[in-house]
């Protein structure tokens, strides 16, 4: 069965930092683009930011490019995004998605989310 | 950026009920659409990929159609399970972007 787990979520300072993991299993994860998404509180979904299958093509939405870093681990089958200069509108939940292979992307699935909440 | 609108931002409908939800694209995504079911708390599930291949496990009452900038999500016959939030997304491009969503809810 096809399994991704997020942690990392919590409290985080504005202008501070989080790391967030998304820990893979029942596939083979180094087979597979990954994505991180968010989902304001009452609001839509917001695409983030992709990671190619060996980490050498990586994309960022506007809203996070410079802030945030997405990363992998394959041999650990572990998806990071590492989020620094926190602002309240970071708070969300955030997903991680895996890619459909070999087609047009498509999340076809999703990890339960982790709930980030930046205040001081 | 691509914009996606959904039309009606919700709808109450019945068990039974054909129900047709409309995405529209800001400029043409050729079939790169993508619909996706969300319920309270829950992360969201795939049901329609390329516009119109549904995904494997996905009942057959759910289909997708459309090419360019306008595309439909239709359930022929609506049940208690399907009373939820749908979401289109475009993969023509990045940032890969989601429509607002129609919330379906039983009348």
């Amino acid at each position: 069965e096809v399994q991704l787990v997020e942690s990392g979520g919590g409290l985080g300072q504005p202008g501070g930092s989080l790391r967030l993991s998304c820990a893979a299993s029942g596939f083979t994860f180094s087979g597979h683009w990954m994505h991180w998404v968010r989902q304001c509180p009452r609001k839509g979904l917001e695409w983030l930011s992709r990671i190619n299958s060996d980490g050498s093509r990586i994309h960022y939405a506007d809203s996070v490019k410079g802030r945030f870093t997405i990363s992998r681990d394959n041999a650990k089958k572990t998806l990071f995004l590492q989020m620094t200069s926190l602002t309240a509108e970071d708070t969300a939940v955030y997903y991680c998605a895996r890619d459909i292979k070999g087609g047009p992307t498509a999340f076809d699935s999703w990890g339960q989310g982790t709930t980030v909440t930046v205040s001081s | 950026d691509i914009q996606m609108t959904q039309s009606p931002s919700s709808l109450s409908a019945s068990v039974g009920d054909r129900v047709t939800i409309t995405c529209r694209a800001s400029q043409s995504i050729d079939i790169y659409l993508n619909w996706y079911q969300q319920k309270p708390g829950r992360a969201p599930k795939l049901l329609i990929y390329s516009a119109s291949s549904i995904q494997s496990g996905v009942p057959s009452r759910f289909s997708g159609s459309g090419s360019g900038t306008d595309f439909t999500l239709t359930i022929s016959s609506l049940r208690p399970e399907d009373f939820a939030t749908y979401y289109c997304q475009q993969s023509f491009s990045t940032p890969y972007t989601f429509g607002p969503g129609t919330k379906v809810d039983i009348k």
